[in-house]
């Protein structure tokens, strides 16, 4: 079974500063890895997912994420943070396996503040 | 990206009623959607999958009579609270899956308050 652990409930920046977002997978498969972004009463927003090749994947609004396969890390990283990226962040594993099914399992979520 | 509407975005409603939610693809087919539950400060918790034209796939501990899943056509899954109750107060969003299974588009949830 697959599982994902994000380190850390809270994180808390100032403006201007790196954003650094813990997301550790346990998969049996190599898997695919997906970063959303949720909002306050809202749906999830897809970040960046990696699925194959470059390990070291870009997203939107300047974030991105690098796939290390032998630490099974997932990691969501942001030069500067902005007052914007203030939400709720949740990293999700899928089994590519699963043919014909997008089934995620996802992470408790990080809660990031950013502060003036 | 493509767009995914669920409606209502909120609703009240009073214990032993039934509530529908609905959850449409705008832009494109989506023979599989999923509907998730998000308790106040936790993660989305998987309830069922919902496959066009078939029954419903429930995760285990999800009461089926209790969630009623219909995915009746192409762009539309709806999901049923029938003889909703307190408990079942939270954030309900669903997600459809692209064509070829590339990616899921999330709706924008439902808050639904049972008193």
């Amino acid at each position: 079974a697959q599982s994902v652990t994000q380190l850390g409930s809270h994180v808390s920046v100032s403006e201007g500063a790196l954003v650094l977002l813990r997301c550790n997978y346990s998969s049996s498969v190599p898997p695919y890895l997906f970063w959303y972004v949720q909002y306050p009463n809202q749906g999830l927003q897809l970040l960046l997912k990696y699925t194959t090749g470059a390990t070291l994947v870009k997203g939107i609004n300047g974030f991105e994420a690098e796939f290390k396969k032998s630490e099974t890390s997932f990691h969501l990283t942001k030069p500067s943070a902005h007052m914007s990226d203030a939400a709720e962040y949740f990293c999700a594993v899928r089994d590519p396996t699963q043919g014909g099914s997008e089934k995620l399992v996802f992470g408790k979520g990080t809660k990031l503040t950013v502060n003036p | 990206g493509a767009v995914v509407s669920q409606h209502p975005s909120r609703v009240i409603c009073k214990s032993g009623t039934s509530v529908k939610i609905e959850c449409r693809s705008l832009d494109f087919q989506a023979t599989t959607m999923f509907w998730y539950r998000q308790f106040p400060k936790q993660s989305l918790m998987l309830m069922a999958t919902s496959n066009e034209g078939s029954k419903a796939t429930y995760e285990q501990g999800v009461e089926k009579d209790k969630f009623l899943i219909n995915h009746a056509s192409l762009t539309l899954s709806t999901l049923t609270v029938t003889s909703a109750h307190p408990e079942d107060s939270s954030f309900y969003i669903c997600s459809a899956l692209t064509p070829l299974n590339t990616e899921a588009f999330f709706g924008q949830g439902t808050r639904l308050t049972v008193v």
